[in-house]
């Protein structure tokens, strides 16, 4: 069975680090570009990055770009996002996210169960 | 960025009732339009994917249509599990982008 495991959440003071892990297990990892989405508490969702198999194309949702970094291991089958300067608006759960390519559209397809990453003094 | 407008945001419905969710992109996103499904508590769960398509394992009273900007999540006849709330999204461009959800009450 495929599954996402996200670990590496918790409570960090304004201007903090952070970085979050995602093993990944039961499917080829390395043939898969995968996500992060967050949901601040009470409310929706937000796609936050997105990184190719190879790590060659990265994108950033503008609220994270420049302070968060997502990377892969494909040897490790993990997805990371080190998360610098964090503020409290950066409060949520993130989501390890694959998604699946197809040719009528892409969708994501499995997601992690989230860690709680809490921005507070 | 495109945008993703969902109606309503609420909607209170029974066991059995027919309910339909809709769904506007800002621009046209032809079929790349998915819908997800949350549990308080829980990750989403992908419903439909490529605006019609019925993801494995999810009971066909779930449907959903449209493309271009206008798009539509309908559930047949309402079971207890169904008391969610519900997500559009886009994968046309990035960003990626979720309509504000719909919840859907008893």
């Amino acid at each position: 069975d495929v599954q996402l495991v996200e670990s590496g959440g918790g409570l960090v003071k304004p201007g903090g680090s952070l970085r979050l892990s995602c093993a990944a297990s039961g499917f080829a990892f390395s043939v898969y570009t995968m996500n992060w989405v967050r949901q601040a508490p009470g409310k929706g969702l937000e796609w936050v990055a997105s990184i190719s198999t190879s790590s060659i194309s990265i994108k950033y949702a503008d609220s994270v770009k420049g302070r968060f970094t997502v990377s892969r291991d494909n040897a490790k089958n993990s997805l990371y996002l080190q998360m610098n300067s964090l503020r409290a608006e950066d409060t949520a759960v993130y989501f390890c996210v694959r998604i699946y390519t197809s040719a009528p559209g892409d969708y994501f397809d499995y997601w992690g169960q989230g860690s709680l990453v809490t921005v507070s003094s | 960025d495109i945008q993703m407008t969902q109606s309503p945001s609420s909607l209170s419905a029974s066991v059995g009732d027919r309910v339909t969710i809709t769904c506007r992109a800002s621009q046209s996103i032809t079929t790349y339009l998915n819908w997800y499904q949350q549990n308080p508590g829980k990750a989403p769960k992908l419903l439909i994917y490529a605006a019609s398509s019925l993801q494995s394992g999810v009971p066909s009273r779930f449907s959903g249509s449209g493309s271009g900007t206008d798009f539509t999540l309908t559930i047949s006849s309402l079971q207890p599990a169904d008391f969610a709330t519900y997500y559009c999204q886009q994968t046309y461009s990035f960003p990626y982008t979720f309509g504000q959800g719909t919840k859907l009450e008893i």
